[in-house]
C-alpha cells in the first residue's frame, strides 16, 4: 500500500492551460504540503494544510490554488500554466507534534509546460 | 535567516570511502535537523535525524555531527557503496511550525 499516492504523475501541456495534481495519504496524518522542486533540485515549499486548514501559504502566485477536502486529501490546481510552472511537485504528509515529525514523500508529479 | 547552506553540490567517491556532506543553519530556534536521500524519479526519504541536545547520532554506515556552536551538522557515510548514489538533502526545523528549510541538495555518486 502507498503511504502517500499521487496522481498524475506526467503531465505534458500547453501554456495558458489549466490542471490538477491530486493527493491522497493513507498514514492518518494530520498535516499535508505541497513542495516543489526544479530543475536544480531545489526543494521549496508552497503550501501547507493542517486538518483542512491552511497553515503555510509561501510566495506563490495566486494561479496555484491547493484544496483539501478532507485530512487525507489534498490536491493542487494550476491555472495559466507558464514555462516556468515545469517542474515536480511532491506531495508529503506529517503528524504534527510525532516524535520524528517526519516528512513522507509521494513520488511526484512531473509537470512540463511546452 | 531561514537559511541552510549544503556542501557541497556535488561529491564522486570510491566505492569503500567516506562521503562528508556539510550544512550550515543560521536560526538558532530550529531544533529538529533531518536528512533525505533522494533517488531518482522517486520522492526524498528520511534517512537519520538529530535534535541539538546530542553531538552526534549514528545508525548502520550513517552519521550526523552536530556543533551546535558553531551551527552546523554534517552526514557522513562510512563504507560508501554504489547503491548510495542519491541526492542527500539536510534540513532544519523549529517544532511547531510545521516548516522544514530543505539545503539545496547534494548528489553523490559512488563509484563500483
Amino acid at each position: 500500500d502507498t503511504a502517500v499516492s499521487q496522481t498524475p504523475k506526467y503531465l505534458v501541456t500547453q501554456m495558458g492551460n489549466d490542471k490538477s495534481i491530486k493527493c491522497e495519504q493513507n498514514l492518518g496524518h494530520d498535516t499535508m504540503y505541497w513542495y516543489k522542486q526544479d530543475s536544480k533540485k531545489f526543494l521549496k515549499i508552497m503550501f501547507s494544510y493542517n486538518n483542512k486548514e491552511l497553515i503555510i501559504n509561501e510566495t506563490v502566485p495566486n494561479r496555484f490554488s491547493p484544496k483539501s477536502p478532507d485530512k487525507a486529501h489534498l490536491n493542487l490546481h494550476i491555472n495559466s500554466l507558464e514555462l516556468g510552472d515545469s517542474a515536480v511537485y511532491f506531495c508529503a504528509s506529517s503528524q504534527i507534534g510525532s516524535p520524528t515529525g517526519e516528512l513522507f514523500f509521494g513520488e511526484g508529479s512531473r509537470l512540463t509546460v511546452l | 535567516q531561514q537559511q541552510v547552506k549544503q556542501s557541497p553540490q556535488s561529491l564522486i567517491v570510491q566505492k569503500g570511502g567516506i562521503s562528508i556532506i556539510n550544512c550550515a543553519y543560521e536560526n538558532t530556534a530550529f531544533d529538529y535537523f533531518p536528512w533525505y536521500q533522494q533517488f531518482p524519479g522517486k520522492g526524498p526519504a528520511l534517512l537519520i535525524a538529530i535534535r541539538p541536545d546530542v553531538s552526534e547520532k549514528k545508525e548502520g554506515r550513517f552519521t550526523i555531527s552536530f556543533n551546535k556552536s558553531a551551527k552546523q551538522f554534517s552526514l557522513h557515510i562510512m563504507d560508501s557503496q554504489p547503491g548510495d548514489s542519491a541526492t542527500y538533502f539536510c534540513a532544519a526545523s523549529l517544532s511547531g511550525t510545521y516548516k522544514y528549510i530543505f539545503g539545496t541538495g547534494t548528489r553523490l555518486k559512488v563509484l563500483a
